[in-house]
């Protein structure tokens, strides 16, 4: 079945530390999104990535970082910079094309708390 | 910069009845497009509907319709027939075309509870 996964679930991590989210999907799309969604809150695009070995800052990058060396891999990593780590992370891709209908695929998303 | 806006705190509705999820979106540019999200407990998004701008007619998809109101920049979501499953988060989110309204905005979301 084609589809995204992210892992793990659920994440623990001490203040202070980096902690790398995985995301890979098999649907063969270019487009890859990492967003952020704290309680009662809508999405906000952290990066997104439109080919391999490019991505670029959404509206909210700072403290995190990525990488794009495969085609269906995407990491992100929340690092010591990011002031407030605590949150959802949800993974999602979609086609590439010129038109609006690009309906973005969501993993089920971690859940990432920093104690 | 584009804006969706979702005020309704929480919404509640009886089993197999209808309720509209209100949703208005402000943007400047000529073209763009509206999509409707869910997002049950378990944390997924799941893509419900879209709406082109320059669509002459409103978008279905089964038992969810979109009342889309160009003039008065609105897209609300019609779920008929409500469902116990239907109990979760809504989101509206639009694209442009312009830089930055070209990657995707979405609102702060409205929770559907239905009862039994």
């Amino acid at each position: 079945d084609g589809g995204i996964t992210q892992s793990p679930k659920y994440l623990f991590r001490k203040e202070g530390q980096n902690v790398t989210l995985s995301c890979e999907q098999n649907l063969n799309h270019d487009a890859m999104y990492w967003y952020r969604q704290d309680p009662g809150q809508g999405l906000r695009l952290i990066y997104y990535s439109q080919i391999v070995n490019d991505f670029q800052k959404g509206d909210i990058a700072e403290g995190y970082s990525v990488s794009r060396e495969k085609k269906e891999s995407f990491p992100l990593t929340v690092t010591s910079a990011q002031k407030n780590p605590t949150a959802f992370y949800l993974c999602a891709s979609s086609v590439l094309g010129l038109g609006f209908y690009n309906e973005q695929f969501f993993g089920p998303g971690t859940r990432l708390t920093v104690l | 910069a584009q804006k969706i806006t979702q005020t309704q705190p929480g919404m509640f509705v009886q089993e197999k009845e209808a309720v509209t999820l209100d949703c208005t979106y402000d943007t400047s540019d000529p073209s763009y497009g509206l999509f409707w999200y869910k997002q049950p407990s378990s944390g997924e998004m799941i893509f419900l509907i879209y709406q082109g701008s320059y669509d002459q007619q409103n978008a279905t998809e089964g038992r969810y319709s979109l009342n889309f109101q160009k003039a008065r920049k609105s897209a609300n979501l019609v779920i008929s027939a409500s469902q116990l499953g239907d109990s979760a988060m809504y989101f509206c989110a639009m694209r442009g075309i312009t830089g930055a309204n070209s990657k995707l905005t979405f609102g702060k979301g409205i929770t559907l509870s239905v009862r039994p």
